[in-house]
């Protein structure tokens, strides 16, 4: 299975600053030029909402403060100015083998 | 709009088995795989397994096989997700998820199903 770990676990940033999530993977996520790297938001209570597909890609809707990206092992999610609706719980997750696999989550706090 | 609607919390009893649902609207039922996914705060979000709806191949997690199948109605655009055997391992909250077949992403979840095992 693909390990995905994510770094820091939780993280605080104040508003408008930039926020920085990691996710490693134990091995490259990368087929025929795509990354097969996915991005989620989970507020509490709800369902995770996709941010970003295929590394850098964001999803319909979703504002151009997030931003992702990297290649093989490593990516990146970006978010920038952060706002206050900010607040909840970042997962990446691999599509490139079965089974699907999630990284274990970067909360971020809003000062 | 596309709306993926869940069945309500269940209590069970360890042993004993539970059958969630998961009604689409809003978009082709069989153009997309539907997955289930399992958050636990101890092992974070487990994918379960998925279903193609327009021939029923399933494909599951290891973890979960044998313990876990995976249905779909594509007469009322609904897919069911069966456990058997719970324990106390198994209290989760449960979403299924629409999958995008080339990308491999979720795209639209449901709002969940908590599942609590207890006598």
């Amino acid at each position: 299975d693909i390990v995905l770990t994510q770094s820091p676990a939780s993280l605080a940033v104040s508003l408008g600053q930039r926020a920085t999530i990691s996710c490693k993977a134990s091995q490259s996520v990368d087929y025929v030029g795509d990354s097969y790297i996915n991005w989620y938001q989970q507020r509490p209570g709800q369902p995770p909402k996709l941010l970003i597909y295929a590394a850098s890609n964001l999803d319909s809707g979703i504002p151009a403060r997030f931003s992702g990206s990297g290649s093989g092992t490593d990516f990146t999610l970006n978010i920038h100015p952060v706002e206050e609706e900010d607040a909840a719980t970042y997962y990446c997750q691999q599509s490139d083998e079965d089974p699907w696999t999630f990284g274990g989550g970067t909360k971020l706090e809003i000062k | 709009q596309v709306q993926l609607q869940q069945s309500g919390a269940e209590l069970v009893r360890p042993g004993a088995s539970v059958t969630l649902s998961c009604k689409a609207s809003g978009y082709t039922f069989t153009d997309y795989e539907m997955h289930w996914v399992k958050q636990t705060p101890v092992h974070g979000l487990e994918w379960i397994g998925g279903i193609d709806p327009e021939t029923g191949d399933t494909a599951y997690y290891q973890k979960f096989k044998g313990k876990v199948t995976l249905t779909a109605d594509k007469s009322s655009s609904t897919a069911y997700m069966e456990r058997r055997s719970l324990t106390s391992e198994d209290s989760a909250v449960y979403y299924c998820s629409r999958r995008n077949y080339d990308e491999g992403y979720f795209d639209v979840w449901g709002a969940g199903t908590t599942v609590t095992v207890s006598s």
